[in-house]
């Protein structure tokens, strides 16, 4: 079964744009949140991550918000690239079960110039 | 410093064989899971060892097993291979294996085709 629904599954953004993608799980035991960048043909990226005691996290051009009573999150990509162009995949992983995480169906993003 | 390794890149089986899948992970990492992606999904998990004992176990088959080496290398093996079972295997690596989540970080995968 899905655990952690992703969407859109595809997104075109023009090139200076703000690319949001969101995910919204089930499993309440769910307490760490990561988002990975994958390239054609390449292991995915960590990217960020964020635990549920916080409802946002930036680190660059990269923010994840988060609402746990409404068990979504999402990644926004301010200033979008076209180098930013990947499959975007958010995560989730349960407490106490150390690595294992259930990923979203992804989303592939499309930065056009 | 080096990232996950994984070899081989790239493998051709025929249905019914058996496959062997090789990781190491980054320095200082004592935690690997192996993950299945097939073309357009997102990574299943399948397995995770630490400290040389297995930690977790995805929804897979018996015919996948695994093992972790004292320096923390992975080996993933597949038994009886089936057409279903081609797809990318990516190899984390993580600093720790139990309790709080740590971050993983993801080898390029070996890209395995069952003809």
């Amino acid at each position: 079964q899905q655990q952690v629904k992703q969407s859109p599954q595809s997104l075109i953004v023009q090139k200076g744009g703000i690319s949001i993608i969101n995910c919204a799980y089930e499993n309440t035991a769910f307490d760490y949140f990561p988002w990975y960048q994958q390239f054609p043909g390449k292991g995915p990226a960590l990217l960020i991550a964020i635990r549920p005691d916080v409802s946002e996290k930036k680190e660059g051009r990269f923010t994840i918000s988060f609402n746990k009573s409404a068990k979504q999150f999402s990644l926004h990509i301010m200033d979008s690239q076209p180098g930013d162009s990947a499959t975007y995949f958010c995560a989730a992983s349960p407490h106490n079960a150390g690595n294992m995480l259930t990923f979203g169906g992804g989303t592939r993003l499309m930065v056009k110039p | 410093d080096a990232g996950v390794t994984q070899s081989p890149t790239h493998l051709i089986k025929t249905r019914g064989q058996q496959v062997t899948l090789r990781c190491s992970p980054i320095s200082g990492h004592k935690s690997v899971s192996w993950y299945q992606q097939v073309l357009g999904q997102g990574p299943q998990f399948i397995f995770q060892y630490y400290e040389k004992e297995e930690r977790g176990r995805g929804n897979f088959p018996d015919r996948f097993s695994a093992r972790q080496f004292p320096n923390y290398s992975s080996e993933l093996n597949v038994n009886a291979l089936l057409l279903g079972d081609s797809a990318l295997y990516l190899c984390a690596s993580s600093f720790s294996g139990g309790g709080i989540s740590y971050e993983q970080y993801f080898g390029p995968g070996t890209r395995l085709t069952v003809t």
